[in-house]
C-alpha cells in the first residue's frame, strides 16, 4: 500500500523567509511518480510538479524548489522569499507509475502555509 | 481554455437521499478522476473513468457510483447518504494518454456537499 505523509500541519512565515516544506512516502512499486500540488482558498488544487522515481535530480522553477532523495524516501519543496500569495494548502502526492494506474494519487494530509506580511 | 467545471457548487441534502454531482472536463481530457475531500480523511480518490470506463476505483462503498458519458462528461452518485458523506468532491480532468497516466490532473473547484 501507498502512503504519504506530511508531517507539518500548519507553517506560519513572514514575507521573504523562505519556507520548507516535508514530505515522506512509502511505496512497494519499483516505478512511480511524486507530484506536489497547491490548492489555494478557492479550493481547486493545482499541479505543481511531477518527479519520476528514476529522476533524482532536484528542479528549481523561480522561487520554487524541490529535493527528491530516494535513499530516505522523501520529496521536500521549498518557497524561497515567500510571498503572500502563496499562502494556500500544499499537498504532497505519490502514483504508481504505468498505464495500469491510472490517474490514481495518494495525496498526504496537507501543509497549511500562512504567509504574513 | 474553460476549466474544469463543476456543477453544483454548493448543496445541501438530508440523511438517507441520494446526490448527483457533476463534471465538465478540459476540452479535449477524456480522463476523469474524482476525489472527497474531508478534514478528517483528507484527499481520497473515488475513481476514474476513461473512455466511459472505470479504469480505477478507490475503496469506497457501492454507494458511490459514477459513469462518463461519450462526450467525456462525468457524473457521480452517491446514494442513501449519511452524516460522513458530507465532504468536498472534487474532478480532475487530464490529457487523454491512454497507455499512461501523467498524473498532472487540472481540478475543478469542487461540489460542497453537506448532508444533515
Amino acid at each position: 500500500a501507498q502512503k504519504v505523509t506530511q508531517a507539518q500541519t500548519e507553517i506560519s512565515v513572514v514575507e521573504k523567509e523562505d519556507v520548507t516544506l516535508d514530505c515522506v512516502y512509502e511505496t512497494r512499486d519499483t516505478t512511480y511518480y511524486l507530484f506536489w500540488y497547491k490548492q489555494p482558498p478557492s479550493g481547486e488544487l493545482v499541479f505543481l510538479i511531477r518527479r519520476n522515481s528514476f529522476d533524482e535530480q532536484n528542479e528549481i522553477s523561480g522561487r520554487y524548489s524541490w529535493n527528491f532523495q530516494k535513499s530516505t524516501s522523501s520529496f521536500n519543496f521549498t518557497i524561497t522569499a515567500s510571498q503572500v500569495v502563496d499562502s494556500a494548502v500544499y499537498f504532497c502526492a505519490l502514483s504508481e507509475a504505468g498505464g495500469a494506474a491510472g490517474n490514481k494519487l495518494t495525496f498526504g494530509g496537507g501543509t497549511r502555509v500562512l504567509v504574513k506580511p | 481554455k474553460a476549466g474544469v467545471t463543476q456543477t453544483p457548487r454548493y448543496l445541501i441534502k438530508t440523511r438517507g437521499q441520494q446526490v448527483t454531482l457533476s463534471c465538465s472536463p478540459i476540452s479535449g481530457h477524456r480522463s476523469v478522476s474524482w476525489y472527497q475531500q474531508t478534514p478528517g480523511q483528507g484527499l481520497q480518490f473515488l475513481f476514474e473513468y476513461f473512455s466511459e470506463t472505470q479504469r480505477n476505483k478507490g475503496n469506497f462503498p457501492g454507494r458511490f457510483s459514477g459513469r462518463q458519458f461519450s462526450n467525456s462528461r462525468s457524473e457521480m452518485n452517491v446514494s442513501t447518504l449519511e452524516l460522513g458523506d458530507s465532504a468536498l468532491y472534487l474532478c480532475a480532468s487530464s490529457l487523454p494518454a491512454a497507455s499512461m497516466n501523467t498524473g498532472e490532473l487540472f481540478f475543478g473547484e469542487g461540489s460542497r456537499l453537506t448532508v444533515l
